[in-house]
C-alpha cells in the first residue's frame, strides 16, 4: 500500500512568487491534514479536511495560503505570494480511523525555501 | 506560548538500557496524547497513543504513562536499540478527531 506522497520534495522560490504543494493521501483516507515546521520550532497544524470539506482551518497563517481538496482525493496548498517567513517543511498527513483520526500517517514533507 | 513542552532537546542512552522521554502540557482540555518518531528527511511516524481515561498504554517495547494531575506524560523504551535513534515528538489534541499540538521534539541517540 502506498503511503502519503508529497510533491515536490524540495522547492526554492523567490519572495513574491507562487508555489503549489501537492499531497496524495493514502487511498480511502477521508481525513487529510496539513502541518508546517519552521526551522527550530515545533510542527504546527494548518488545516484539516474531511473528504473535500474543510473541517478546521484555524491554523492557516493568513490569506496568502489556500488549500483545496477537490473530489476528496489529493490536496493542494498554494502560497501566493510567498514571503521569507513561509520557509519550512510542510507535512501532509492522512487517516481513516474515525475513532482516532489524529493517529495519522505523515508524508515525507516538502521543504520550501523562500529567498 | 507552548501548550506542549519537551524540555530535553536531546537524550543519549546505551543500547539495552531504558530510554525515558518526557513531555509536559498546559491545556487541561487535552484528552488524547500521542508520540511520533521522526527520522531525518522523513515525515513523523505514529508510535503510540493514550487517552486521558487511562494512565498507561503499552505496545511492545514502548510504554506511555500519563499523569493527568501533573499534566505530564512520558514514553519508555525498553530495551533501547540503535534503530530507535530519532527525534521523538510528543503531541496532544482535544479529542481524537482534531488537530495535533506538537512539542519541539527530543533527539534520542542510542549508542551500541
Amino acid at each position: 500500500e502506498a503511503g502519503v506522497t508529497q510533491f515536490p520534495s524540495h522547492s526554492v522560490i523567490e519572495k513574491g512568487q507562487t508555489v503549489t504543494l501537492r499531497c496524495d493521501p493514502i487511498s480511502g483516507h477521508d481525513n487529510l491534514y496539513w502541518y508546517r515546521r519552521v526551522m527550530g520550532k515545533e510542527i504546527k497544524f494548518l488545516l484539516h479536511f474531511v473528504k473535500e470539506s474543510k473541517q478546521d482551518e484555524s491554523g492557516m497563517p493568513n490569506n496568502r495560503f489556500l488549500a483545496e481538496r477537490t473530489g476528496g482525493t489529493y490536496s493542494t496548498l498554494k502560497v501566493q505570494p510567498a514571503e521569507l517567513e513561509d520557509s519550512g517543511v510542510y507535512f501532509c498527513a492522512s487517516s481513516q480511523d474515525l475513532t482516532a483520526a489524529v493517529e495519522a500517517f505523515f508524508g515525507q514533507g516538502t521543504r520550501l525555501t523562500v529567498v | 506560548d507552548q501548550q506542549v513542552k519537551q524540555n530535553s532537546p536531546s537524550l543519549s542512552v546505551q543500547e539495552g538500557r531504558i530510554s525515558i522521554l518526557n513531555c509536559d502540557y498546559t491545556n487541561s482540555m487535552f484528552d488524547y496524547f500521542l508520540w511520533y518518531k521522526k527520522y531525518p528527511a522523513e515525515g513523523p511516524t505514529f508510535l503510540i497513543s493514550i487517552s486521558s481515561i487511562k494512565d498507561k498504554n503499552e505496545d511492545g517495547r514502548f510504554t506511555v504513562f500519563l499523569n493527568k494531575s501533573a499534566k505530564h506524560l512520558s514514553l519508555h523504551i525498553v530495551p533501547s536499540q540503535p534503530g530507535d535513534s530519532a527525534v521523538y515528538f510528543c503531541a496532544a489534541s482535544e479529542g481524537s478527531q482534531g488537530n495535533l499540538i506538537f512539542g519541539k521534539g527530543t533527539k534520542l541517540s542510542v549508542k551500541p
